[in-house]
């Protein structure tokens, strides 16, 4: 059993549109992050959320902490070809601990 | 920023052979790296935490004996896949923290090894 279970588990979108994917889980998190991977590479740090209803924003990725820290989101504006990859999100302390991921591709 | 490095990229092995790959931290000090295992279209699952002088620590279901794991400094960790078989192909990836910084300033990853048994 995933304790993060990512949704949707496939996005394939046109160039330009806009779309969430989400992080849930059933327990809470002091904190959680947000990577990206491309093919052939590791996954790359986006952000870390930490406190319940934060919001944070990099460029036209916006991420959301819920306010009982179970879950999150990440908000993508105005979709470009080099968003595509694998999104994930992850939990830990002491150990990293991925969700079950978000494949996502943009269509030019 | 920290970089992770991993050797080789890529490897094909016969059947029945063991298999080494090393992920280095080349900028920062780790005493702790860890090893994940991703199946194509799939997330990375954890295999094993690293520790530097000590006994790696494995998650459920992953064979210690299979999977060798040594951490001989705060710059090195290597993964050995023994005995490889078939269904052992997949992308082994590496992760490290720098020392005491942990979780809160997020994981560096390696560009992980494609690992095929043939």
């Amino acid at each position: 059993t995933q304790l993060l279970e990512q949704s949707p588990q496939f996005l394939s979108i046109q160039e330009g549109e806009n779309l969430t994917v989400y992080c849930n889980s059933s327990s809470v998190f002091s904190s959680l992050q947000w990577y990206r991977q491309e093919p052939g590479e590791g996954p790359v740090l986006l952000v870390t959320v930490v406190t319940g209803g934060e919001v944070k924003k990099l460029k036209r990725l916006t991420f959301q902490f819920g306010d009982a820290r179970k879950d999150s989101s990440l908000h993508i504006t105005a979709a470009q070809p080099g968003d595509t990859g694998l999104y994930l999100c992850g939990f830990g302390n002491e150990k990293l601990t991925f969700g079950t991921g978000t494949r996502l591709t943009i269509i030019p | 920023g920290a970089v992770v490095s991993q050797h080789p990229s890529r490897v094909i092995c016969k059947s029945g052979t063991s298999v080494k790959i090393e992920c280095r931290s080349l900028d920062f000090q780790a005493t702790t790296m860890f090893w994940y295992r991703q199946f194509p279209k799939q997330s990375l699952m954890l295999m094993a935490t690293s520790n530097e002088g000590s006994k790696a620590t494995y998650e459920q279901g992953v064979e210690k004996d299979k999977f060798l794991i040594n951490h001989a400094s705060l710059t090195l960790s290597t993964l050995t896949v023994t005995s490889a078989h078939p269904e052992d192909s997949s992308f082994y990836i590496c992760s490290a923290s720098a020392l005491g910084q942990g979780h809160a300033y997020g994981y560096t990853f390696g560009s992980g090894t494609r690992l095929t048994v043939v």
